[in-house]
């Protein structure tokens, strides 16, 4: 089954104690982002990757880091967590823009992190 | 860079009637918009999108419209069904770097029987 997997899904930590959000798909694309989910504001993009070794910054890299080292993986970073980084976060993935058809990025299911 | 909003926040619309969700863009060499539903405690996804080049595109009872003069997009929804109910977001790609992404913070749609 093609899906993009996040782990964990659920995690509660404190502040400043480093963790890493997993992030893998099976459809071999080359396009993978991270976007933060909070209410009102939407989902904001913190990094994407339009493959392998390039990363770029989203809206609001602030505190997190990335990296693609292989193709089906894109984890996320929080060297030293805040507070204000509980959030719910989605890990997407796409194949690369066709000419003038639809570009569906494919949604895991979410990570809630709650940094205390 | 660009920036997206979108109206209304939350729209509640009677089982069989049409909902309107409208986003306008900032910068207007953005030339990709695409519609995301999230239902409740699910993931968002693709139901619709539409390129710069097109004015409009359908897909049953869905449809996205583009005014690039007035940089403005909107979903349209007929014949509303309860299972349309959901956040609706909509987001449009930065003229210069094709995997960067901004969303408008999203439209509660909620349909009642």
């Amino acid at each position: 089954e093609a899906q993009v997997t996040q782990n964990p899904r659920y995690l509660i930590t404190v502040t400043g104690k480093k963790l890493t959000v997993t992030c893998s798909q099976n459809m071999n694309h080359e396009y993978m982002s991270w976007y933060r989910q909070d209410p009102g504001l939407g989902l904001r993009q913190i990094y994407y990757s339009m493959n392998v070794e390039v990363t770029d910054k989203g809206d609001v890299p602030e505190g997190y880091k990335v990296s693609r080292k292989e193709k089906r993986n894109f984890p996320l970073i929080l060297e030293s967590p805040s507070p204000n980084q509980t959030s719910l976060y989605f890990c997407a993935s796409s194949p690369p823009p066709g000419q003038g058809g639809s570009w569906p990025q494919h949604f895991g299911d979410g990570t809630r992190l709650s940094i205390l | 860079g660009e920036n997206v909003e979108q109206h209304p926040s939350t729209l509640s619309v009677q089982e069989g009637d049409s909902a309107v969700i409208k986003c306008t863009y900032s910068d207007s060499a953005s030339n990709y918009f695409p519609w995301y539903k999230q239902e409740l405690g699910k993931r968002p996804q693709l139901i619709i999108d539409i390129r710069s080049n097109v004015g409009e595109k359908k897909d049953q009872r869905i449809a996205v419209t583009l005014n690039k003069t007035a940089k403005h997009f909107s979903l349209h929804i007929t014949e509303t069904q309860p299972e349309d109910s959901a956040v609706y977001f909509c987001a449009a790609s930065e003229p210069d770097s094709w995997g960067k992404f901004q969303f408008g913070a999203g439209t509660q749609v909620v349909v009642t029987p």
